[in-house]
C-alpha cells in the first residue's frame, strides 16, 4: 500500500521569507499524482498544487513551487515570500492511477511577522 | 452552488444515538470521497462513490458506518450507536473523472465537526 510521510510536524517561517515543506511516499507504481492541501483554521482544505509523476517540469503556481525527485520518492513544497495568510495546516497527498488517495499526517506551518 | 458543501457545521450528539451527515459533491462531479480527521491528524479514507459503480468501502471502521449516494449527487454518512471515539471532522470531496477513467483533482467541502459526548 501506498504511503506518505511528512516528517515535520511544525514550521515556522518569518514573514517574507522562504520555507520548504518536506514528504516522501513509497509506491511501487510509475504513474501517479501528487498533491499539497493547505487546511487553515477554517477547515476548508485548499488545493495548493498538483504534479502528475509522468512530468519532469516541477509544477509552479506563483509563490508555491515542488522539488520532485521522482526517483528518490520525494515531493517538497516551497513557500516563496511568505506572507501570514499562508499560515496553516499542510499536507502532502499521493493518489495513483486507480484513485486510490493517500494524505500525510501533515505539516503546521506558522509564519512570524 | 460553486462549491462542495456539507450539512450540519457542526453536530453534537450523545453516545449510542445515530448521525447522519450530508455532502452536496459539485455539480456533475461523479466521484465523491468521504473522509475521517481525527484532531491534529491526516485525512483517513473512509468511502468512495464513482457514478453507478458499487462503492469502495475499504476504509469504513466499522459496520456502525454507513454511506449512500442517491441519484450520483448527493451523499450521506450515517454512523450508528455513535461512540466517543467517532468525534472527528468528516469531509467530503468530489472530483470529476477524465475520458480516460482518472479522477481530476478533488475539491472539499468545509466538513462536519462531530462530537459526540
Amino acid at each position: 500500500a501506498q504511503t506518505v510521510t511528512q516528517s515535520q510536524p511544525e514550521m515556522s517561517v518569518q514573514e517574507a521569507e522562504t520555507v520548504t515543506l518536506s514528504c516522501t511516499y513509497d509506491t511501487s507504481e510509475s504513474d501517479y499524482y501528487l498533491f499539497w492541501y493547505k487546511q487553515p483554521p477554517s477547515r476548508q482544505m485548499i488545493l495548493v498544487i498538483r504534479q502528475e509523476a509522468y512530468k519532469q517540469q516541477n509544477a509552479t503556481e506563483n509563490r508555491f513551487s515542488v522539488n520532485f525527485q521522482k526517483a528518490a520518492k520525494s515531493f517538497s513544497l516551497k513557500i516563496s515570500d511568505s506572507q501570514l495568510g499562508d499560515a496553516a495546516m499542510y499536507f502532502c497527498a499521493y493518489r495513483s492511477y486507480s484513485n486510490d488517495m493517500r494524505f500525510g499526517a501533515g505539516t503546521r506551518l506558522t509564519v512570524k511577522p | 452552488g460553486a462549491g462542495v458543501s456539507q450539512s450540519p457545521s457542526n453536530k453534537v450528539t450523545e453516545k449510542g444515538k445515530d448521525v447522519e451527515l450530508r455532502c452536496d459533491p459539485i455539480s456533475g462531479h461523479t466521484a465523491l470521497y468521504w473522509y475521517r480527521q481525527s484532531l491534529g491528524q491526516g485525512l483517513e479514507f473512509l468511502i468512495y462513490f464513482q457514478g453507478n459503480s458499487a462503492p469502495d468501502k475499504s476504509g469504513l471502521p466499522s459496520d456502525r458506518f454507513s454511506a449512500e449516494r442517491t441519484g450520483g449527487s448527493v451523499s450521506t454518512l450515517t454512523i450508528q450507536r455513535t461512540q466517543q471515539e467517532d468525534s472527528a471532522v468528516y469531509l467530503c470531496a468530489s472530483s470529476l473523472v477524465g475520458t480516460s477513467g482518472n479522477q481530476e483533482t478533488q475539491y472539499f467541502g468545509p466538513g462536519t465537526r462531530l462530537l459526540v459526548l
